[in-house]
């Protein structure tokens, strides 16, 4: 079964430094999709960033990029800039490939705070 | 316009009583979730609808029931509530066709007394 392990329970940044969280997966896929979800305190799950396994190039959004290392099952995310807005729960998530089970598989998240 | 609904957000019952909790996306989407966070945050797949039919069905409790009337609707049922179901229970859909990510309802919390 695919496991999502998020190794850092909580993290904390001054704004508009930098943080990375980290990310990492098991599965015995090729193809497959991550994701990083954010769920700030009013509890709504927000897309942050996706990737798909078959991309070579880290995605980015804004702020937001991913360092993807497939070989080592990594996917960690990097937030530049941090805002006092980027506080929040911060989950990564795994889904495998089309036609096969297509459920989201979480890690236990990492909550972020960023400090003034 | 909201693109994945709840009702309710918020639900207090007893032991033992039955509730249910309401979806609805109006995104025209084919595959709906439901997802339980539990009180230390942690998300788990419940069940998976694809145009009303179940694909999914994650080793839960046979006192949880959903019920998808149409596409566009997932509904969950939960029968005899035990102290254990406290949760926030999230649905969420996804268009099989033509998008990878899952867009989330703002969550019902259920608390069970």
């Amino acid at each position: 079964a695919q496991t999502v392990t998020q190794s850092q329970p909580e993290m904390s940044v001054q704004e508009a430094e930098t943080v990375t969280l980290s990310c990492t997966y098991d599965t015995s896929e090729s193809d497959y999709y991550l994701f990083w979800y954010k769920q700030p305190p009013s509890r709504q799950m927000i897309l942050v960033i996706r990737q798909e396994a078959y991309k070579q190039q880290n995605a980015t959004e804004n702020r937001f990029s991913v360092n993807f290392q497939k070989a080592a099952k990594s996917f960690s995310l990097k937030i530049s800039d941090s805002q006092l807005g980027d506080a929040a729960m911060y989950f990564c998530a795994y889904r495998g490939p089309r036609g096969g089970s297509e459920k989201l598989v979480f890690g236990k998240g990492t909550k972020l705070t960023v400090n003034p | 316009d909201t693109a994945v609904s709840q009702t309710p957000k918020y639900l207090v019952t007893q032991m033992g009583n039955d509730k249910s909790i309401k979806c609805e996306q109006n995104l025209g989407h084919d595959t709906m979730y439901w997802y339980k966070q539990d009180s230390k945050k942690f998300l788990k797949i419940m069940f998976s609808y694809n145009n009303k039919e179940l694909i999914i069905n994650e080793t839960v409790p046979n006192r949880f029931s959903p019920k998808s009337p149409d596409k566009a609707h997932l509904n969950l049922h939960i029968n005899s509530l035990e102290l254990g179901d406290s949760a926030v229970y999230f649905c969420a859909s996804r268009s099989t066709s033509s998008s990878y990510e899952q867009y989330f309802g703002p969550g019902t919390r259920l608390t069970v007394t």
